[in-house]
């Protein structure tokens, strides 16, 4: 079945402890993109990459990092977590970077205490 | 920053009526999609629309764009109590980032 896979679904974690939130893709998409959700504000866009060794900054790029070492994985990590990083995450993939037509993981929910 | 603004932000029907949600954004753009959010999970692509476009349809849902205006509706006929979810414009802009952005979204509720 095609889909995007993220891991954990939920993560209670405490401030500084560095976490990496998984996301996995079977559909050979060269375009991923990470968002944040929050209540009144949409979905923002943290990183994107094009394709393999190409990331760049979204909107809220700033206490993320992202790699991308393979077409398929697109990690997302909190080197050190704050509070203001409590969020709903979610990763998404597209085959063609041109039209976005994106599929969706089906969120990290993440709480920084 | 925000391209997308829907309207309304919450809309309540009874099951059966037609459901009408509106787009609005600021830029020139490439294609206007529309997504549906079940509450806490993914999205999912409903429908895109590129700027050349005028209208689309895809089952009971009917996308207008009009660029002119710089906005977009979104129709949902006969609408079912599956149908309750948040929707959400996106665009995705023409000044060669091809960058796509969301808009806060539309809640709807079928009442059956």
């Amino acid at each position: 079945e095609a889909q995007v896979t993220q891991n954990p679904r939920y993560l209670i974690t405490v401030t500084g402890k560095k976490l990496t939130v998984t996301c996995s893709q079977n559909m050979n998409h060269e375009y991923m993109s990470w968002y944040r959700q929050d209540p009144g504000l949409g979905l923002r866009q943290i990183y994107y990459s094009m394709n393999v060794e190409v990331t760049d900054k979204g909107d809220v790029p700033e206490g993320y990092k992202v790699s991308r070492k393979e077409k398929r994985n697109f990690p997302l990590i909190l080197e050190s977590p704050s509070p203001n990083q409590t969020s709903l995450y979610f990763c998404a993939s597209s085959l063609s970077p041109d039209s976005k037509k994106l599929f969706f993981g089906s969120g990290t929910q993440l709480s920084v205490l | 920053s925000q391209q997308g603004e829907e309207d309304p932000q919450a809309l309540s029907i009874q099951e059966g009526e037609n459901a009408t949600m509106n787009c609005s954004y600021k830029t020139s753009i490439n294609n206007l999609q529309w997504y549906r959010q079940n509450s806490g999970r993914g999205l999912v692509h409903l429908i895109l629309i590129r700027s050349n476009e005028r209208e689309k349809h895809s089952g009971r849902l009917r996308v207008t764009l009009d660029t002119s205006k710089k906005s977009s509706s979104l129709l949902i006929t006969a609408s079912r109590a599956a149908d309750t979810a948040s929707y959400f414009c996106a665009t995705v802009d023409d000044f060669g980032n091809e960058k796509l952005t969301f808009g806060t979204g539309t809640r709807l509720t079928i009442i059956p």
